[in-house]
C-alpha cells in the first residue's frame, strides 16, 4: 500500500528555466493538496485538485505557477521561468475525500534554484 | 488570517518528558494538529483536537484550550526515534487548508 509518491525528490533548475513536479496520491485518494514549505518557515498552502478540477488555488501565486490533476496520471505542479525566490521543498498531500484529518503527505520535492 | 507561535528549538534526554507549547491568534478553526517530521520526510500526523481538553495517544498526549488560545504537544519517555521538527497546525474553516506553524525542532540526547 504504497503512500503518496513524489518525484523528483530534487529538482536543480537554473533561473528561467521550467520545473515540474509530480505527485501522485495514495491508492484510492482522489483529492490533491499542494504546500510549500520556505526555509525556516510553516508549510503554506497553495492548491487544492480534485480529478480534471482545480478546487482552490488562492494560495497560489498568480503567475508561473499551475497546477493540473488529469484524470490519467499524477498531478503536476508547474512552475515557469523559475527564479532564485522559488528555491523551496514543495509537498503534496492526498486524502481520500475533502477534509482536513489525516492529510497524507509525500516526501517533498525540494526545489533549488541556481 | 493566522498567527502561529511555537519555540524554534527544545533539547531533552532520552527517557525524559517534554512539553512544546504553541500559542495562536485566529479569526476561527474546526480543529488543532500536531503534525511530525523528520528532516527531509514527509510531516506524518500525531493529533486532532477540536474540543477543548486533553488527547492521550501513547506516549504523545496534545492538549487544547481554545478561550487560552494555546495548544500543547507531550512526549513521554523520549527516544531518540523522537527527535524531529514538531508543527503546530490550524485547520481552517475550510477543511482543507491547514496553517503550520514553522515548527519546533526537538533533540533528544542519550
Amino acid at each position: 500500500n504504497a503512500g503518496v509518491m513524489q518525484n523528483p525528490r530534487h529538482l536543480v533548475r537554473r533561473r528561467g528555466q521550467e520545473a515540474r513536479l509530480r505527485c501522485s496520491p495514495m491508492k484510492g485518494h482522489s483529492h490533491v493538496y499542494w504546500y510549500r514549505q520556505l526555509p525556516e518557515e510553516g508549510l503554506k498552502f497553495m492548491v487544492y485538485l480534485q480529478k480534471e478540477n482545480i478546487i482552490d488555488e488562492s494560495g497560489m501565486p498568480k503567475e508561473r505557477f499551475s497546477a493540473e490533476f488529469p484524470k490519467e496520471g499524477p498531478s503536476i505542479l508547474r512552475i515557469q521561468q523559475v527564479v532564485r525566490g522559488d528555491s523551496a521543498a514543495y509537498f503534496c498531500a492526498s486524502s481520500p475525500q475533502s477534509t482536513n484529518e489525516k492529510l497524507f503527505f509525500g516526501s517533498g520535492t525540494q526545489l533549488s534554484v541556481l | 488570517g493566522q498567527n502561529i507561535d511555537q519555540p524554534t528549538e527544545m533539547t531533552a534526554t532520552e527517557g525524559a518528558i517534554v512539553q512544546i507549547n504553541c500559542t495562536y491568534q485566529t479569526s476561527g478553526f474546526n480543529g488543532l494538529f500536531w503534525y511530525q517530521q523528520h528532516a527531509g520526510e514527509a510531516p506524518t500526523f500525531l493529533s486532532y483536537n477540536v474540543l477543548d481538553g486533553l488527547e492521550e495517544k501513547g506516549r504523545f498526549s496534545s492538549f487544547l484550550s481554545r478561550s487560552k488560545g494555546y495548544s500543547y504537544l507531550l512526549l513521554k519517555e523520549l527516544q531518540m526515534k523522537d527527535s524531529a521538527s514538531y508543527l503546530c497546525t490550524l485547520g481552517g474553516s475550510n477543511d482543507y487548508k491547514l496553517s503550520f506553524g514553522a515548527g519546533t525542532t526537538v533533540t533528544v540526547r542519550a
